[in-house]
């Protein structure tokens, strides 16, 4: 079974550019959660949707963050302008159910803004 | 809000060492927890879980008990290697949020051969 998939893996911008991440859940699963990791700190949650409705995005900053869920499948999360502090990892994980299971992570995307 | 608190690192030890990473937790629910490992380069995996008081999650010869009474969650391992080397996450889950996860900010631990 393919895992969680992300692209790029890997980005730098400079501040006030615009970036864009890519996220492919496992097949089927319903949920998908975005998380930032940033360095030396744990995940934290930005956004999640069930199917393609937005289930919780109190803690995404919604002046610069924007995320979306074509069709209940790939989703993507986008970033303009961005900021140094953005710098983190950006990782993805989708969940089969919607009332509980275990999430599964992607490898994610390091972001570094200069 | 619900929050995890996990000990500082980085842990360093000695092959064959015994291992003990503290995780203590606060939550208006009933949460499930778990803990995530990070190894170098790869993504979060899921190292095991408990979904109730009492329970014991394990695996690879990891082990932690959910106690209620303390509000924590505590990850051993009798005999570490050096491919344990990486960074441990607790964390929980409350259904009462959306099953989202709320994260320590993490352990590294380094094992020395």
């Amino acid at each position: 079974e393919a895992g969680v998939a992300q692209s790029p893996r890997y980005k730098i911008i400079e501040k006030r550019q615009s970036v864009a991440f890519w996220c492919n859940p496992i097949s089927g699963h319903a949920t998908l959660y975005w998380y930032q990791q940033i360095l030396g700190q744990g995940p934290k949650l930005l956004i999640q949707f069930q199917n393609n409705g937005v289930v919780d995005d109190s803690q995404l900053p919604k002046d610069r963050f924007s995320a979306e869920r074509l069709k209940g499948v790939d989703s993507t999360l986008k970033i303009q302008p961005a900021k140094l502090e953005d710098s983190a990892v950006y990782l993805c994980a989708s969940r089969l159910g919607t009332s509980g299971g275990e999430q599964y992570f992607g490898p994610g995307t390091r972001l570094t803004v200069t | 809000g619900d929050s995890v608190t996990q000990m500082e690192g980085p842990v360093t030890l000695s092959e064959e060492a015994f291992l003990t990473i503290n995780c203590t937790y606060t939550a208006t629910g009933y949460p499930s927890l778990f803990w995530y490992v990070q190894y170098p380069g790869e993504g979060l995996q899921l190292l095991l879980k408990a979904t109730k008081a009492d329970d014991k999650g394990s695996n690879k010869g990891f082990e932690a008990t959910y106690r209620k009474e303390t509000t924590s969650f505590h990850l051993e391992k009798g005999s570490v290697q050096v491919s344990d080397s990486a960074v441990y996450f607790c964390a929980l889950s409350d259904k009462e949020y959306g099953n989202k996860l709320v994260f320590g900010a993490g352990t590294i631990l380094r094992v020395k051969s």
